[in-house]
């Protein structure tokens, strides 16, 4: 079977760097995403890693291994308007399945 | 602009009545899906869909159908909807199932089933 695991909840103060893990456990592996989902709107897509290592774009940025079987989402210089969820995502290989974890509600106080 | 385009956003039904959402994106993507998301489940497929024609289960199929005859729809139908498929239903899009291009998502349809 598949399994995704991330914190159900996090809080942090604005303007600081927030990091949201997530560990999964799949037959079969291609990549992580990370998706963004407003309360009471649509997910968007933040990021995807097929390699180990760090992606940044902006103040997001994301990292995986694959020997670890372990990601995260890091989110710097935080605002108001990241309050959200946010899911991970795994693609499994020769599925065409995105699989997502349960998702992480953050919580930015002022 | 680019979209998935659902309808309704809202729909309150009586068990056993047949219902549709439709789906429409306009990118000419190969690959559209469905999801519902429950409180604390994440989102879970439903179906997807790799080409006109081409369709397949996801996690959880049972009482759900879909059809996908032009390549920019895919209705969710169902046929004896039942309480316990009240839930938020997401349709979503991307190129050729490929994750990295990332799923665009439509608004999303909130189903009531009492």
């Amino acid at each position: 079977g598949q399994s995704l695991e991330q914190p159900s909840e996090v809080t942090a103060v604005e303007g600081a760097i927030v990091q949201i893990n997530c560990t999964y456990q799949t037959s079969g592996f291609y990549g992580l995403s990370w998706y963004q989902q407003h309360d009471g709107g649509a997910p968007t897509f933040l990021s995807y890693n097929a390699l180990d290592g760090l992606e940044e774009t902006g103040r997001f940025s994301s990292f995986l291994s694959r020997s670890d079987s372990y990601g995260y989402l890091l989110l710097q210089e935080l605002q108001m308007k990241d309050s959200a969820s946010y899911f991970c995502a795994v693609e499994r290989d020769s599925s065409y399945k995105l699989i997502f974890g349960s998702g992480t509600r953050l919580l930015v106080r002022p | 602009e680019a979209q998935v385009t659902q309808n309704p956003r809202y729909l309150i039904t009586v068990t056993g009545k047949k219902l549709t959402v439709t789906c429409s994106q306009n990118m000419n993507h190969e690959y559209m899906s469905w999801y519902r998301q429950d409180p604390g489940l994440g989102l879970r497929q439903i179906y997807y869909s790799m080409n006109v024609e081409v369709t397949d289960k996801g996690d959880v199929p049972e009482g759900y159908k879909v059809s996908r005859k032009e390549k920019r729809n895919f209705p969710l139908i169902l046929e004896s909807p039942s309480p316990n498929q009240t839930s938020l239903y997401f349709c979503a899009s991307t190129p050729q199932g490929f994750a990295p291009y990332g799923y665009t998502f439509g608004s999303g349809t909130r189903l009531t089933v009492v």
